[in-house]
């Protein structure tokens, strides 16, 4: 059964830096790997989605890793912005059945 | 990206009552939509895979007499929630990716069901 685990839980940093969130999941036997984004009461956004061929995909100031043999996943965001405030969520798994991670809980001052 | 809509975003009901909710694909055309379900502070659980014209599947422990599925059209999806507990309480999105889109999916705004 896959699981998909999310470090760190929360994260709480100054406006303008660079940030690194974690996903690993325990099965490498995926078809991608989705990056999403949920503000409180929200629904889900999504950011990025790296097919299981690929090693990363970029948007803007996000790009997102995939290092499936070791089952990873990382989410960077270039300097950080206070709009960036929410919570993350990686999601794995097969064509369009996701396993989604517990999330990071983000949070940007200015 | 595509766009999904859900319908209500809140919604009270009382115990015994049932409600429905409603998930459009507002621009393409979605065979399968997926019913996720979150708790507070908590990640998305798979529900029900939505099949067009077909039955709904369901994840195990999912009550399907609970949690009524139906997949009219291609763009429309209902979740009914039968005599509903307030144990029932929770957030409920649903999803639905776009035919050849390599599987992304893409989500409603969620509906939060509050029973009394």
């Amino acid at each position: 059964k896959q699981e998909v685990t999310q470090i760190p839980a929360a994260l709480s940093v100054p406006e303008g830096e660079n940030l690194v969130l974690n996903c690993s999941f325990t099965d490498s036997a995926i078809y991608n790997l989705q990056w999403f984004r949920q503000d409180p009461g929200k629904g889900l956004t999504s950011l990025l989605l790296i097919q299981s061929s690929q090693r990363e995909q970029t948007s803007g100031r996000l790009n997102a890793s995939l290092d499936k043999s070791s089952g990873r996943s990382t989410l960077y965001i270039a300097a950080s912005q206070p709009g960036d405030s929410a919570t993350y969520l990686c999601a794995v798994g097969g064509f369009q059945k996701l396993v989604f991670g517990t999330g990071t809980r983000l949070l940007v001052s200015p | 990206g595509a766009v999904v809509s859900q319908h209500p975003s809140r919604v009270i009901c009382k115990s015994g009552t049932s409600v429905k909710i409603e998930c459009r694909s507002l621009d393409f055309q979605a065979t399968t939509m997926f019913w996720y379900r979150q708790f507070p502070k908590k990640s998305l659980m798979l529900m029900a895979t939505s099949n067009e014209g077909s039955k709904a599947t369901y994840e195990q422990g999912v009550e399907k007499d609970k949690f009524l599925i139906n997949h009219a059209s291609l763009t429309l999806s209902t979740l009914t929630v039968t005599s509903a507990h307030p144990e029932d309480s929770s957030f409920y999105i649903c999803s639905a990716g776009l035919a050849g889109g390599g599987g992304e999916l893409f989500f409603g705004e969620g509906s939060r069901l509050t029973v009394l």
